[in-house]
Order: C-alpha cells, then structure tokens, then sequence
C-alpha cells in the first residue's frame, strides 16, 4: 500500500540532544512538508521541499533542519536550539509541481516528541 | 497573505441530529479549499475540496461542504452525525493563483474545531 510512514510514533529525549524524525513515502510525490502541531494552534508548516537537494524555511524554521537526499525520504531533526521541542510533528506529501496538482496534501500518522 | 479562520473551538451535537463545522477564508486570488479529520494522536485524512465548479462539494464519510463565494465561507456538514465523527477538524486554503514555486503546495490551516457527538 503507498502511504507515508513516519517513525519513531513516541520520542522522548533530554534536554540539550539533538533527535531525528523520519519520513518516508512510497506515492512518488515530488513536494514534501513537515508540521508542527501543538494544541488549540492548528499546523504550522516548519520545512518543505518540492524537489530533491532542494528545501525551504516555513513559518517556524529555527531550530530545526531538514535534508532531502533521495525523493522518498525527508527527515528533520530537532536541534537543542528548538526551545520548547515538545509537540506533536506531522509530515506529508503532495504530488508536486507537475500535473494538475491542487496542492492536497497526504500526512504520516506523527511523530510525538516530549522533551524530558 | 491567506488566511483560515474556523470561529469555534468545540461543536456539540447528539447523535443522529445534523453536523455543521464552520470555516471562512480569505485569499487574494482564488481559493483552493480542503476539509481534513483528525483522530486522537493520528495523522490528518482527507474528507473533501473544493477547486471549481459545483458550490456543494460531497466528501467521504457522508461530509459534504458547501462553497459561498460571497461570504467567504466553507461550512462542513453532515446531514446525522455519528458518535464515530467525534475527531479534530480542520479547515485549508490555498491561493490557487499563486504562481511561485515558493508558496505553491502550502495550506493555511485554521487552528481546528473539535467535534463530540453524545450517544
């Protein structure tokens, strides 16, 4: 089944380390995004990238980096210089620029972090 | 600038009786507009969109959403909520005529409104 898998679902680090957060797809979606969700505030949109060794700052990009290596595949990092990490993350993808892309989005199940 | 607004932290309703979540945007262009359903501590699933045509836009689950241009609104509705609809929903905008490969793709969200139907 063609989806986007994001791991791990549940986090837990300390204060001070840097984690990683994985997405991977299998839709052969060109463009990709990372959220971040906290409540009562909707998404907001961290990094995205719609084409491979290519990526943009969203709204809330400090303290975060990202790399787009291979077209499935667009991890984040949380870094220690992201003062309040705690959250849940949401990455998803769109088919991109190419076709009669309306720009819907297909979102992993989540990553939750909670910092210690 | 684009912009979602969705006026209501939590909507009520029994069982059975009619479902009606509100949203209102605000684009310079066009608009794109999509629903999504959230379950707790789940990703977001697709319910509908709106892009052209028809005002009244059927979705999945029963959802449909209906376009008013002139009040710049996207209201969801369900004609009998089930105690299953119970989730986060949220509202997305996109300005279909923006042209740079900066903003292409990118949804506004609103901040959400959850939705508790009682048996």
């Amino acid at each position: 089944d063609g989806g986007i898998t994001q791991s791990p679902k549940y986090l837990f680090r300390k204060e001070g380390q840097n984690v990683t957060l994985s997405c991977e797809q299998n839709l052969n979606h060109d463009a990709m995004y990372w959220y971040r969700q906290d409540p009562g505030q909707g998404l907001r949109l961290i990094y995205y990238s719609h084409i491979v060794n290519d990526f943009q700052k969203g709204d809330i990009a400090e303290g975060y980096s990202v790399s787009r290596e291979k077209k499935e595949s667009f991890p984040l990092t949380v870094t220690s210089a992201q003062k309040n990490p705690t959250a849940f993350y949401l990455c998803a993808s769109s088919i991109g620029l190419a076709g009669m892309n309306t720009g819907e989005l297909f979102f992993g199940e989540g990553s939750r972090l909670t910092v210690l | 600038a684009q912009s979602v607004a969705q006026p209501e932290d939590q909507v009520n309703v029994a069982e059975g009786n009619p479902l009606t979540v509100k949203c209102t945007y605000s684009v310079s262009g066009n608009p794109y507009l999509f629903w999504y359903v959230q379950y707790p501590n789940r990703g977001l699933q697709f319910l509908l969109k709106y892009i052209t045509g028809d005002n009244l836009v059927k979705g999945s689950y029963g959802f449909e959403a209906e376009f008013n241009k002139s009040q710049t609104s996207f209201h969801l509705k369900k004609p009998s909520a089930l105690v299953s609809d119970s989730a986060l929903y949220f509202c997305a905008v996109r300005d279909s005529t923006e042209g740079t490969t900066d903003s292409w793709g990118k949804l506004q969200f609103g901040a959400g409104t959850q939705v508790v139907v009682t048996p």
